[in-house]
């Protein structure tokens, strides 16, 4: 099972209303990552975590809150979005943060949002 | 800082052989990974290479050159679900771990 799935497929939300976006893998994979995609542009790095713990955070607003409840799981709590944040958001696992091999990322198939 | 480039639009005829190019410059290196990307999904993995040389996997094949920081993706025998983004990535290493950084990606059309 090399397959990462992601909840919902499709959001839409108005800039008060709170929403999760779920990700979750069963490949043993120990480091999972958030990517935000803008239409025709490459994805961009939000959040890393390694073992369960926030290892990496590229200057992400606060309305965008990650949690890894368990090694299986990632969510994205959302928050007062604005309509710029409207994009895919992309989950990723891999085997671990320190890999010393040609190991890749595989992604999830996203969840496209639309902040109204 | 990190800096990847690659062309933005390429177009090839449906059985024929297509390049895309992809520079970088980055303040560390730790491999080079292709992707593909069909509008509207994720991406998935196609090749990577982490010394000098080419590294072929039936219709595709990749070449990276360290010295010069290049690599290019080889796409054999075009067919139409060939038509698709194709994401250079770098793989990077920090105090934290692995950092992937992508390139704006190359839009390829195949026609019949």
């Amino acid at each position: 099972d090399t397959e990462v799935t992601q909840t919902p497929k499709h959001l839409v939300m108005g800039m008060t209303n709170k929403k999760s976006l779920k990700c979750e893998q069963h490949m043993g994979h120990r480091a999972m990552y958030w990517y935000k995609q803008k239409a025709k542009k490459p994805p961009e790095l939000m959040f890393v975590y390694s073992y369960e713990k926030l290892s990496i955070n590229e200057s992400v607003p606060s309305r965008f809150s990650p949690e890894c409840p368990n090694s299986s799981l990632l969510n994205l709590h959302l928050h007062a979005l604005q309509p710029e944040d409207s994009a895919l958001y992309l989950c990723a696992s891999s085997l671990q943060l320190h890999p010393t091999s040609s190991e890749t990322q595989y992604f999830g198939p996203g969840t496209r949002l639309l902040v109204l | 800082g990190q800096n990847i480039d690659q062309p933005t639009e390429m177009t090839a005829t449906e059985g024929a052989i297509v390049q895309i190019n992809c520079t970088y410059q980055t303040s560390g290196f730790n491999g080079l990974f292709w992707y593909q990307q069909h509008a509207g999904e994720a991406p998935t993995f196609l090749s990577y290479n982490v010394l000098d040389g080419l590294e072929e996997k039936g219709r595709f094949s990749s070449f990276l050159s360290r010295s010069k920081g290049y690599s290019y993706l080889l796409l054999k025998e075009l067919q139409m679900k060939d038509s698709a983004s194709y994401l250079c990535a770098v793989r990077d290493f920090d105090n934290y771990g692995q950092n992937f950084v992508f390139g704006p990606g190359t839009r390829l059309s195949v026609l019949p």
